[in-house]
């Protein structure tokens, strides 16, 4: 099993659709949880962290479920300019000391 | 402004042709990580510093070494590239290890020919 495991989609919507990925983590002394957006050929840029009580922030909603071990973004209205690679990242400390890892990612594409 | 800037965006190398991937920061950040990305792949960490404490991934190829001779600057040394070392490489910077966020700095494609 994976250590972060995301759906690769890609996922296919129409602009204004609400869309929503999940991510799960494997080592439940996972502490820190972000999503990175990274669009083609481009370096990864942090979109929010993740916190217990679930953030917002504009369109953009994430949640963590420590208890399933995973965490997920909703994002509503979608525009075109949200079409982009969505990266679970997962901190913490692991077997040789404290690890970052990130997921593979998921495809998102909005259509006109 | 850029605040963490890797040279070349670039770079063509023959196999076995040592090669070194420079990143700077002007964001006195304590930690500085280095990352290899294959196409649709996620990044994969290959080391980072803690101020001068360096931590090197199991996993990480001898290949592959680093440098960090002060606070604003690391690089990444390949030693023997081979075909497969072909990817974008990415560093980044953050302030700590824990809840801190990493700021990526645009990459440097390597090709190996």
């Amino acid at each position: 099993r994976k250590e972060v495991e995301q759906d690769p989609g890609p996922f296919n919507v129409p602009e204004g659709a609400t869309v929503a990925f999940n991510c799960t983590y494997s080592n439940s002394a996972s502490q820190s949880f972000f999503w990175y957006r990274q669009d083609c050929r481009k370096e990864p840029k942090l979109l929010m962290s993740v916190y217990s009580s679930g953030n917002e922030d504009g369109r953009f909603t994430a949640q963590l479920n420590r208890a399933s071990q995973y965490i997920s973004l909703l994002i509503r209205d979608s525009k075109l300019s949200d079409s982009a690679t969505y990266l679970c990242v997962v901190s913490g400390p692991n077997t040789g000391g404290f690890k970052t890892i990130f997921g593979a990612g998921t495809r998102l594409f909005v259509k006109a | 402004d850029a605040m963490v800037i890797q040279n070349p965006r670039y770079q063509v190398t023959q196999f076995g042709k040592p090669v070194t991937l420079s990143c700077s920061q002007t964001l006195n950040h304590n930690v500085m990580y280095w990352y290899q990305q294959k196409s649709s792949q996620a990044p994969k960490l290959l080391f980072h510093y803690y101020d001068k404490d360096f931590n090197n991934e199991a996993d990480t190829p001898d290949n592959f070494q680093s440098r960090r001779p002060n606070t604003s600057f690391c690089f990444l040394d390949i030693r023997s590239p081979g075909l497969g070392d072909a990817a974008m490489y990415l560093c980044a910077t953050s302030w700590g290890l824990a809840q801190d966020t990493q700021y990526f700095g645009p990459g440097t494609r390597l090709t190996v020919l």
